[in-house]
Parts: C-alpha cells; sequence; structure tokens
C-alpha cells in the first residue's frame, strides 16, 4: 500500500512529443507537489496544489501544466517536450504544514 | 531568495564512527526543518521533521537539531552503519510558505 505512487517510473520519448506523468496518495493529505531533480540531483519545486487550489507555481515554462481532479490526484502535462526537460520528476504530499511524503520518482529521458 | 548549503558534498567513513552533517540556510527564518535520505535511483525518504516551536528531532540512531538564530541544521548519526550509505538532504519551509527549499546533499558511504 504505497503512500505517493507515481505513473511512469520511466519514460522515454522524441522532442517535440506531449506526455503526463501522474500521482496519487493515499494519505489523506490536503497538499501536493510537483519537484524537479535535474542531472546535478538539485531538487526545486515546480508547483503546489492545497485542496485542488494551484497555491505555488515557480518560474516554469508554459508548456508544463499541472492539474488536479481531487485533493488524492496530481497531475503533470507536458506540452512540446524539449532535451532540457529530461529529469527525474518527483510528486509529492503533505499535511499542512507538515512532513513532506515523496514518490518513487518519474525519470523521463527525451532524446 | 532562500538557499541552501550542505557540508561536506561528500564523506566517507568507517563503520561504527559517530559522524555529523551540515546544513545552513542564508535566510534563517526557518518555518519546518525536514531531513532526507535518497537512495540511488529512488524517491526521498523523511527522516525527521523539526516543526516551528520545536529545535530538536530524535529518531532511533539519528538526531537533528536546528539553530533558528543562525539558520543552520545538524543531523548526527550514531554508530554508523553500511546501510546508512546514502545522499542526505536537508531542506526548510518559511513562514507562510508551502515551497520547501532543498539543499544540493551530501553523499555518506559508510565501509564494513
Amino acid at each position: 500500500d504505497t503512500a505517493v505512487s507515481q505513473t511512469p517510473k520511466y519514460l522515454v520519448t522524441q522532442m517535440g512529443n506531449d506526455k503526463s506523468i501522474k500521482c496519487e496518495q493515499n494519505l489523506g493529505h490536503d497538499t501536493m507537489y510537483w519537484y524537479k531533480q535535474d542531472s546535478k540531483k538539485f531538487l526545486k519545486i515546480m508547483f503546489s496544489y492545497n485542496n485542488k487550489e494551484l497555491i505555488i507555481n515557480e518560474t516554469v515554462p508554459n508548456r508544463f501544466s499541472p492539474k488536479s481532479p481531487d485533493k488524492a490526484h496530481l497531475n503533470l502535462h507536458i506540452n512540446s517536450l524539449e532535451l532540457g526537460d529530461s529529469a527525474v520528476y518527483f510528486c509529492a504530499s503533505s499535511p499542512w504544514p507538515g512532513e513532506l511524503f515523496f514518490g518513487e520518482g518519474s525519470r523521463l529521458t527525451v532524446l | 531568495k532562500q538557499e541552501v548549503t550542505q557540508i561536506p558534498a561528500a564523506l566517507s567513513v568507517p563503520e561504527g564512527e559517530n559522524l555529523v552533517l551540515n546544513c545552513s540556510f542564508t535566510d534563517s527564518a526557518i518555518y519546518n526543518l525536514q531531513w532526507f535520505r535518497q537512495d540511488p535511483g529512488k524517491g526521498l525518504t523523511s527522516l525527521l521533521l523539526i516543526q516551528s516551536s520545536q529545535r530538536e528531532q530524535t529518531s532511533g540512531r539519528l538526531n537533528a537539531s536546528l539553530d533558528k538564530s543562525s539558520g543552520r541544521s545538524t543531523l548526527y548519526i550514531a554508530a554508523s552503519q553500511p546501510g546508512d550509505s546514502a545522499t542526505y538532504l536537508c531542506a526548510g519551509t518559511q513562514g507562510g510558505s508551502e515551497k520547501l527549499v532543498f539543499g544540493k546533499g551530501t553523499k555518506l558511504t559508510v565501509n564494513p
């Protein structure tokens, strides 16, 4: 019974394609996040939703669009993928304020 | 803009040693502070959370402390084991924000 689960775990695609990563949490948390970990292993927040409402929107290209159908799900859609989008994308959830719990990550490789 | 520095970037110790990992924030107004470990190719596992009213947390062989006056935190690992080998990340939020800002981590290797 995984707390925060992401799919797919690995994603290899061509430049210019559109792809989505899904995230679900069964912890009953109100807040969910997307973080990006680049090739240098640096983790940076992209988006945060609280009860389906966008509360953090960092300087991220418009090609990235999060969507939260309900407070247990936060999906990330990426349009027109570029080489620089290759990274590991982590979903996380938390009560607020409180401890963050992360998923296993989704490794995106853009060729 | 909050920045987090973790020292050292890498550390290799023999099994059984006690060790300290350091983390410092450019803005000392930390609300919550959290330490994580990350194993290669894996997600982050939360180790300890120090909430706004706290200064220290302990879990087993791990102890984390936060000095809010200086914006510095330390993670103390007692009697290290090879299974402790991983990258350790500290991260903090500031009051009114849910944005967790991360350091770049300390890669720990514990040799048998």
